[in-house]
């Protein structure tokens, strides 16, 4: 199973600064079969990135994704009041498909 | 709009079994593959098993192997998923998730709400 570690656990940040949360994979992710996925309090998780790169549908172009092999980012530009979630990456190149802890974006 | 509403979620005994349901709407259910995903309230995100848009292929994470069965019936636009000797462990938020396309290897672009289980005496 591939084990996905994502740093830092949480980030304290204000509205409109720029952030780059880290996914580190314990093997290689094949085809860049990674995904990330935001979790607002009290949500069901929402799609973000695909492929490691591409945006899913109706997603802001502030993220961007970017990576392969066993490691990958998820940078955010200008953080807007509703970016602040807990965030996800997942495999799904090698079953069994595995999420990472999280990254916690919280206001400053 | 993708709806998904899961149902079944419950207070079980240790050992028993129970059956989850997702009626899913909005959009062409058989030409999809389908995920369930479980969260412990507070914790992070566990996929627990997905299914090809046909039934043909799925899989499942180590911890639930040989207990969890999940199946559709495309003709009823139902997801489920058949739990058997549940564990304290399992007590959780389960979501169904539709899949980004026919194929089961791919990640899951909607969500439902979830529903609960609970595994205690």
């Amino acid at each position: 199973e591939i084990v996905l570690t994502q740093s830092p656990g949480t980030l304290s940040l204000s509205p409109g600064e720029r952030t780059t949360l880290s996914c580190r994979a314990s093997q290689s992710v094949s085809s860049s079969s990674l995904a990330w996925y935001q979790q607002r309090p009290g949500q069901a998780p929402r799609l973000l990135i695909y492929g490691a790169s591409s945006r899913a549908t109706g997603i802001p172009d502030r993220f961007t994704g970017s990576g392969s092999g066993t490691d990958f980012t998820l940078t955010i530009s200008r953080l807007e009041p509703e970016d602040f979630a807990v965030y996800y990456c997942q495999q799904y190149g090698s079953s069994p498909f595995t999420f990472g802890p999280g990254t916690k974006v919280d206001i400053k | 709009e993708v709806q998904l509403l899961e149902s079944g979620g419950g207070l079980v005994q240790p050992g028993r079994s129970l059956r989850l349901s997702c009626a899913a709407s909005g959009f062409m259910f058989g030409d999809y593959a389908m995920h369930w995903v479980r969260q412990v309230p507070g914790k992070g995100l566990e996929w627990v098993s997905g299914i090809s848009w046909n039934g043909d292929n799925a899989g499942y994470a180590d911890s639930v192997k040989g207990r969890f069965t999940i199946s559709r019936d495309n003709a009823k636009k139902s997801l489920y998923l058949q739990m058997n000797s549940l564990r304290a462990e399992d007590m959780a938020l389960y979501y169904c998730a539709k899949g980004f396309n026919s194929g089961w290897y791919h990640a899951a672009d909607s969500w439902g709400q979830g529903t609960l289980v609970i595994v205690s005496s």
